[in-house]
């Protein structure tokens, strides 16, 4: 099946530094990728969809100037979180999808934990 | 606003028994309806999927049943192993954007 990567697994950051989480599809073109937010025992929240080389769509209540999304190339995508705060730490999960795809499955990564001191 | 309503919260099953996870929605415009399995510290990953116009798909030990006139979709999982506790999130797509449901919470118990 087809395969999602994030680097790094976790992280640990001071409170008004910017991390920067990397996505990627392993096998396959992701023309679209996906990041979701999950907080502990919470289900996953959508932040913005990506599309490879255009700009990414946020859903309601995410800030774009603090949560910056590149998708430069069909197989990677980064999530920046930038001036993170204690409230930013979360498990940050990315997904993607090839064009291909007929049916809408997302292929999820392992996600990212940070945490921000 | 919780667009697709899961229920219950958790589940206790012993080894062998069915666990059943139901799950709700209101918009008619979703067309794909994915179950995915969440180990702690892991992504999700997708067990099994439905489209509206098949009433029950069965891949192994799971099967979803899908009622389009109720909006109403399930999981059942037979012969449940302590291996299957996990928590599982039904979910519900349109134009390719996932809807989560709340999760379920499934303890399989020896």
């Amino acid at each position: 099946g087809a395969v999602v990567s994030q680097h790094p697994s976790r992280v640990i950051c001071k409170s008004g530094t910017s991390v920067k989480i990397e996505c990627r599809s392993l096998d396959f073109q992701a023309t679209t990728m996906f990041w979701y937010r999950q907080f502990p025992k919470q289900s996953l929240m959508l932040m913005a969809t990506s599309n490879e080389g255009s700009k990414a769509t946020y859903e309601q209540g995410v800030e774009k100037d603090k949560f910056l999304i590149n998708h430069a190339s069909l197989t990677l995508s980064t999530l920046t979180v930038t001036s993170a705060h204690p409230e930013d730490s979360s498990f940050y999960i990315c997904s993607a999808r090839g064009l291909a795809d007929l049916y809408n499955e997302q292929f999820f990564g392992p996600g990212t934990r940070l945490t921000v001191l | 606003q919780q667009q697709v309503k899961q229920s219950p919260q958790s589940l206790i099953v012993q080894k062998g028994g069915i666990s059943i996870i139901n799950c709700a929605y209101e918009n008619t415009a979703f067309d794909y309806f994915p179950w995915y399995q969440q180990f702690p510290g892991k992504g999700p990953a997708l067990l099994i999927a439905i489209r509206p116009d098949v009433s029950e798909k069965k891949e192994g030990r799971f099967t979803i049943s899908f009622n389009k006139s109720a909006k109403q979709f399930s999981l059942h999982i037979m012969d449940s192993q302590p291996g299957d506790s996990a928590t599982y999130f039904c979910a519900a797509s349109h134009w390719g954007k996932l809807q989560f449901g709340a999760g379920t919470q499934v303890v399989v118990t020896p």
